[in-house]
């Protein structure tokens, strides 16, 4: 596609429910991250897929947060029995190799409530 | 913690005026990043330096590297109101399977006044 694309761009759940979170990278792009931002804090690494290599998951911030990536295509971040805490918005980004320019989505503005 | 750290955490100035934010890192890296976000989105990629570069330019914008003090610097000359956003610094971090992953700062907030 032309870019990253992010999808819900907003959701709202109630806590304590799951949800996933999807991204759809540049075609091509073999890196893929996932960070999570607060409201008015930087960004915070969750966890980064290269190609075939195992991901690295050493950002995810407790076992409720899962990702997937299928080959060099669509991820989705998965978080369980969801927490207020976890309100944020989820940004995506992908680059062509690991050490270049990354292009990030839209993100997903997440709401517990 | 965070691998960058931005400085100013906010800053604010008149239009026309330069806006200049600093970044500083711990571990070796081999490039730094530069990048936009505009309403808490998406980020837009600036500026990429790499570690043997010591300038790099690209409009209205200088990035500076100083490997031996971990630090660079982003210089907005002649600002304008559409700079108002938040400025972010990445670091890159090795892996062990040799591999890279971008860090990034907290950010500086810059506003810029008509």
């Amino acid at each position: 596609g032309a870019g990253v694309s992010q999808s819900p761009s907003n959701k709202v759940t109630e806590k304590g429910k799951d949800v996933e979170l999807r991204c759809d990278p540049i075609s091509g792009h073999t890196a893929l991250y996932w960070y999570r931002q607060r409201l008015g804090q930087g960004l915070e690494f969750l966890i980064y897929f290269q190609g075939n290599s195992a991901p690295d998951k050493s950002g995810l911030p407790s076992d409720r947060f899962s990702a997937e990536r299928t080959g060099e295509s669509v991820s989705t971040l998965t978080i369980q029995r969801t927490q207020q805490e976890d309100s944020a918005v989820y940004l995506c980004a992908s680059s062509s190799t690991p050490n270049t320019e990354a292009f990030f989505g839209q993100g997903t503005r997440l709401t517990v409530v | 913690s965070q691998q960058g750290e931005e400085d100013p955490q906010a800053l604010s100035i008149q239009e026309g005026e330069n806006a200049t934010m600093n970044c500083s890192y711990k571990t070796s890296i081999n490039n730094l990043q530069w990048y936009r976000q505009n309403s808490g989105r998406g980020l837009v990629h600036l500026i990429l330096i790499r570690s043997n570069e010591r300038e790099k330019h690209s409009g209205r914008l200088r990035v500076t590297l100083d490997t031996s003090k971990k630090s660079s610097s982003l210089l907005i000359t002649a600002s304008r109101a559409a700079d108002t956003a938040s400025y972010f610094c990445a670091t890159d971090l090795l892996r062990t399977s040799g591999t890279y992953k971008y860090i990034f700062g907290t950010g500086t907030r810059l506003k810029v006044l008509a």
